[in-house]
């Protein structure tokens, strides 16, 4: 099984839609989990991190289940904007700073 | 708001020369990392560093890698003889702290790297 795993998509939606994204992960002694944007040959840019109780910014709710081994997110309302490869980070365990990143979840907003 | 930044934003080079990355982490920070990105594929973690010593790196990491903080404000990563494989985006990051618990690594724009 990968370390953190997601579905490639893509996920093609129109406007305003509501998208969701799952990621699995495999060491359950992992603690820390975010999601990250990655736009088009461009660098990670952190959109959230991910707590036990559930976290929501703006349009954009993030889950974690740690029964399951998953997080997820959730964004309402999807703009063109949102456009973009998601990436599940999950840090690995034995460190603090090494984290292992999902493939990504390409996202294709529709007009 | 404050950036990490790095250079060049591509580099060229002939399999077996030695390159090396160069990258400005944001200026209060005090871990910083490299990560390795080939075309199509996930972001990989290469090291992190922490008062001036490597305190996690990945099996990638071998020895062809090194990194350092040769003054106050560079973080470089050298590969010494480089090979097809390399080529890739290097990012670097930068964070406040070290815990990924509590803290956020900021990367830069990376560095496309090709390996003739």
């Amino acid at each position: 099984r990968k370390e953190v795993e997601q579905d490639p998509g893509p996920f093609n939606v129109p406007e305003g839609a509501t998208v969701a994204f799952n990621c699995t992960y495999s060491n359950s002694a992992s603690q820390s989990f975010f999601w990250y944007r990655q736009d088009c040959r461009k660098e990670p840019k952190l959109l959230m991190s991910v707590y036990s109780s559930g976290n929501e910014d703006g349009r954009f709710t993030a889950q974690l289940n740690r029964a399951s081994q998953y997080i997820s997110l959730l964004i309402r309302d999807s703009k063109l904007s949102d456009s973009a490869t998601y990436l599940c980070v999950v840090n690995s365990s034995g460190g603090y700073q090494k984290v292992t990143f999902g493939t990504g979840t390409k996202l294709q907003v529709i007009p | 708001e404050p950036e990490v930044t790095q250079t060049p934003s591509h580099q060229v080079t002939q399999m077996g020369q030695e390159v090396i990355l160069r990258c400005v982490p944001i200026s209060n920070h005090l871990y910083f990392y490299w990560y390795r990105q080939i075309l199509g594929q996930k972001v990989e973690f290469l090291v992190s560093f922490y008062n001036n010593e490597i305190s996690e790196k990945s099996e990638i990491f071998d020895d062809q890698f090194s990194v350092e903080r040769p003054d106050g404000s560079n973080f470089t990563l050298k590969i010494r003889s480089t090979k097809l494989e390399d080529s890739a985006m290097y990012f670097c990051a930068s964070s406040v702290l070290g815990k990924t618990s509590t803290d956020t690594q900021y990367f830069g724009p990376g560095t496309r790297l090709t390996v003739l």
